[in-house]
């Protein structure tokens, strides 16, 4: 069956570090997003692709990029890590722009100390 | 910017009771989706309403999208305790469905006393 898998599942930092977390899909979408869901706030976005080379800001930007070098994997770079980005990273992906579900992965907690 | 409020944000209910959370939109959306995320999980994609004033049922739950296509809710029908959960609603903003960019509430967290 396809899926989407995020990793690591936990992962503890120090402030300044650089963290990269991986997701890899095999649903062969070309959609795919990074979310942040924080108490309070909902499921935030981060950034998205919609194909090979292609990546987009989203509403939280900041702090965080992306490459898209193949269909399957959006990895997301913590370029140096701040306590405000501890949070549950999710990434997604969906078949379609426009009314298509999104599949998400198992999620992320990422701590910055 | 676009915003879609969720309310109510936490609901306690007794089991056999019913449940209703209400998403509302700033702007027209061309569509609403609704996930549930369990406890320690990842939100999974349950409907889709696409047209003003579509009702559809999933067993005992009942999804509604408004008629000016701004609101939506979430009813339960005699809760159980696998309801359990947060439940999400997501818009995409009216002109931006090419875009495929979900926006989401901030979720409603039910808990059923057995």
């Amino acid at each position: 069956d396809a899926e989407i898998t995020q990793s690591p599942r936990h992962k503890i930092t120090e402030t300044g570090r650089q963290v990269t977390l991986a997701c890899h899909q095999t649903w062969n979408h070309n959609n795919m997003f990074w979310y942040r869901q924080d108490l309070g706030h909902g499921l935030r976005l981060i950034h998205y692709s919609y194909g090979v080379q292609d990546t987009n800001k989203g509403e939280v930007s900041d702090g965080y990029s992306v490459s898209r070098s193949n269909t399957e994997d959006l990895p997301l770079t913590l370029e140096s890590a701040a306590s405000s980005q501890t949070s549950v990273y999710f990434c997604a992906s969906s078949a379609h722009r426009a009314n298509s579900p999104l599949h998400f992965g198992n999620g992320t907690r990422l701590t910055v100390t | 910017g676009q915003q879609v409020m969720q309310i109510p944000q936490y609901q306690h209910v007794q089991e056999g009771e019913d449940f209703t959370t209400y998403c509302n939109s700033s702007t027209t959306l061309s569509n609403i989706q609704w996930y549930k995320q369990r406890p320690g999980g990842h939100p999974v994609f349950l409907i889709q309403l696409v047209k003003s004033g579509e009702v559809k049922k999933q067993k005992r739950l009942t999804f509604q999208f408004g008629e000016a296509k701004k609101n939506s809710s979430l009813h339960i029908t005699a809760t159980q305790t696998t309801d359990v959960g947060t439940y999400f609603c997501a818009g995409i903003p009216y002109g931006s469905s090419n875009t495929g960019k979900l926006i989401f509430g901030q979720g409603t967290t039910l808990q059923v006393k057995p």
